[in-house]
């Protein structure tokens, strides 16, 4: 069955230290795996994307994430956080080609102490 | 362009009503997806139009419908609501069906009483 896991319910990091959430899906196949992050009362925003190209995925707003097939991971990455980063980030995976739905984490709440 | 539109914001039903959700993807794309989010339960698909024909179900009861217009604008309803019901509803879209990237709507906040 299609899942993904996203460790840590809660993370918080200090302005300007490195931002690090976790995601480990489960597949027998290649996946498509995307993060999204989810502010206060809106939608969700895609923040990067993993589709087979290249390995390490450079998203918007300074995140990257990393797909690591021998870790069955895609851990999302900030160098340094800045106080807008505040938010929901979920970890989505979708394993069929010719369809939209996306199976999503559970998320990770992220809190910046100034 | 314009961004995803999902009418109304808020709703606020009791149980055994019926209720009917609007949204209106970006202009050119023609899949639309509904996701729940609920605390309990998280996000989780509900179901995908393309072109005006159900492309893909999540594992929700019969209850939970939708549609598709030619225009690409999509209605979810959902009859007979219970308390679970109550969620935020997301509309997604995307230019083709196929693990294109998804725009979400701002959702639809449904209260069940």
């Amino acid at each position: 069955a299609q899942s993904v896991t996203q460790l840590g319910s809660h993370v918080s990091v200090s302005e300007g230290a490195l931002v690090l959430l976790r995601c480990n899906y489960s597949s027998s196949v290649p996946p498509y795996l995307f993060w999204y992050v989810q502010y206060p009362n809106q939608g969700l925003q895609l923040l990067l994307k993993y589709t087979s190209a290249a390995t390490l995925v450079k998203g918007i707003n300074g995140f990257e994430a990393e797909f690591k097939k021998s870790e069955t991971s895609f851990h999302l990455t900030k160098p340094s956080a800045h106080m807008s980063d505040a938010a929901e980030y979920f970890c989505a995976v979708s394993y069929q080609t010719g369809a939209n739905n996306l199976f999503f984490g559970t998320g990770t709440r992220l809190t910046v102490i100034p | 362009k314009a961004g995803v539109t999902q009418t109304p914001r808020y709703l606020i039903k009791t149980r055994g009503q019926q209720v009917t959700l609007s949204c209106s993807p970006i202009s050119g794309h023609r899949s639309v997806s509904w996701y729940q989010q609920t605390p309990g339960q998280g996000l989780q698909f509900l179901f995908e139009y393309f072109s005006e024909t159900q492309r893909n179900k999540g594992n929700f009861p019969g209850r939970f419908s939708g549609r598709q217009f030619s225009n690409s604008r999509s209605e979810m309803n959902v009859s007979t609501l219970e308390l679970g019901d109550s969620a935020l509803y997301l509309c997604a879209s995307s230019s083709t069906s196929g693990v294109e990237t998804q725009y979400f709507g701002p959702g639809t906040r449904l209260l069940v009483l």
